[in-house]
């Protein structure tokens, strides 16, 4: 069974750009959340989508915004990027309420 | 809020010189306890899902406890392929998605 996949792996933008990154969960799975993870602040949720609903949204500002498909697949966008979103940002998937996710390999994003 | 607290922060050991990693949290009612594994530029990768005091879940040299408070990732001679950064994540059960929290990690450093 193929994992989660995220595209692209790496990313360079400079700031007042914006950026969309994708997301394909695992088969069958229909819940995704995404994460910023730095090395000042770890890891942070952003958003979580179930059957292309938000479920749940964290302390970001409205700059982060995300969707989900009918297939599952999202994606997330960030507008006016600044320095400090220079971060990995990671998708995970799961099948169901409070069961484990499963991460992809997560895309760099550098802000220049 | 809820709030995730991993000690010690790094980790330095010998090959086979046993040792354990704990997660301190703070939630108003836990769902899960998640264990995930990271090594450097990839994605966290699962490891165990705990649900209950008293719970203990084993995968080769790891075994996963929990308490009403804490939870402790234990290391059996390890081996320098252990090395990697352990995260801890907790979902509360008033969470309407599957959002977790992480703590800030251990990083674990095996030498031969």
């Amino acid at each position: 069974k193929a994992g989660v996949t995220q595209t692209p792996r790496y990313l360079i933008k400079t700031r007042g750009q914006q950026v969309t990154l994708s997301c394909s969960p695992i088969s069958g799975h229909r819940s995704v959340s995404w994460y910023q993870q730095t090395p000042g602040q770890g890891l942070q949720f952003l958003f979580e989508y179930f059957s292309e609903t938000q479920r749940n949204k964290g302390n970001f500002p409205g700059r982060f915004s995300g969707r989900q498909f009918s297939n599952s697949r999202s994606e997330m966008n960030v507008s006016t990027l600044e320095l400090g979103d220079s971060a990995l940002y990671l998708c995970a998937s799961s099948w169901n309420l409070g069961v484990e996710q499963f991460f992809g390999p997560g895309t760099r994003l550098t802000v220049l | 809020e809820d709030q995730v607290t991993q000690s010690p922060e790094a980790l330095r050991l010998q090959e086979g010189e046993s040792s354990s990693l704990n997660c301190s949290y703070t939630v108003s009612g836990l769902r899960g306890l998640f264990w995930y594994r990271q090594d450097p530029g990839k994605g966290p990768e699962f490891l165990f899902t705990l649900y209950s005091a008293g719970e203990e879940k084993e995968k080769e040299r790891l075994k996963a406890t929990l308490t009403k408070k804490e939870s402790f990732l234990h290391i059996t001679a390890p081996k320098p392929e252990d090395s990697a950064t352990y995260l801890c994540a907790v979902q509360a059960d008033n969470n309407a998605g599957n959002m977790l929290t992480f703590g800030g990690g251990t990083r674990l450093m095996v030498k031969p």
